[in-house]
């Protein structure tokens, strides 16, 4: 069963703006990984962030988390054509092993040129 | 440094065959899980190795069933192949750590199994 669910399921932007996703989970975790994947091809991972951080931050990338709401948002800025591909968001969940990730179903980012 | 390698890329195969599929982790991680991708999801956990034995298990059927080599390598096989079976098959490979450190898993490109 999916333990996230990304919001929105699909979006479209022109490029040199921001894109921002966001993910809510169910069960208490220990960390919130977000995961990449162009056209059907292999995970790559963007960033972890663990359960008792709020904010994390990697080049364009900014990810919050939310405990008390079971939320992250995934923020890119300044966005390109190269960043055209699904985001997924990943969970552990506490008393769970730590390498069972649990995945949402991804949101459909789309940066035109 | 090589990453993630799985093999085949690509694999037909017909209903109530069986199929192998393989992996081989990233240098200096021991653990290997497995995930099935259908289309248009996310990634779905199958199990996971460590120490040639499967760790933890995700909710699919005994027809799946793996294997992990002394030199960390797996294999997930997958018997009596359904129609539903067709997805892509992700292998993720991570270090041991901490209990509750929690850590990165790196994914190879995938196989991409068709089942007619």
């Amino acid at each position: 069963s999916q333990q996230g669910e990304e919001d929105p399921q699909a979006l479209s932007i022109q490029e040199g703006e921001n894109a921002t996703m966001n993910c809510s989970y169910k069960t208490s975790i220990n960390n919130l990984q977000w995961y990449r994947q162009n056209s059907g091809r292999g995970l790559v991972h963007l960033i972890l962030i663990r359960s008792n951080e709020r904010e994390k931050h990697s080049g364009r990338l900014r990810v919050t988390l939310d405990t008390s709401k079971k939320s992250s948002s995934l923020l890119i800025t300044a966005s390109r054509a190269a960043d055209t591909a699904s985001y997924f968001c990943a969970t552990d969940a506490i008393g769970g092993s730590n390498y069972k990730l649990t995945f949402g179903k991804g949101t459909l980012l789309t940066v035109n040129p | 440094d090589a990453g993630v390698t799985q093999s085949p890329t690509h694999l037909i195969k017909t209903r109530g065959q069986q199929v192998t599929l393989r992996c081989s982790p990233k240098s200096g991680h021991d653990t290997v899980s497995w995930y099935q991708q259908a289309l248009g999801q996310g990634p779905q956990f199958i199990f996971q190795y460590y120490e040639e034995e499967e760790r933890q298990r995700g909710n699919f059927p005994d027809r799946f069933s793996g294997h992990q080599f002394p030199n960390y390598s797996s294999e997930l096989n997958v018997n009596a192949l359904l129609l539903g079976d067709s997805a892509l098959y992700l292998c993720a490979s991570s270090p041991i750590r901490l209990a509750g450190m929690g850590d990165t898993q790196y994914f190879g490109p995938g196989t991409r199994l068709t089942v007619l």
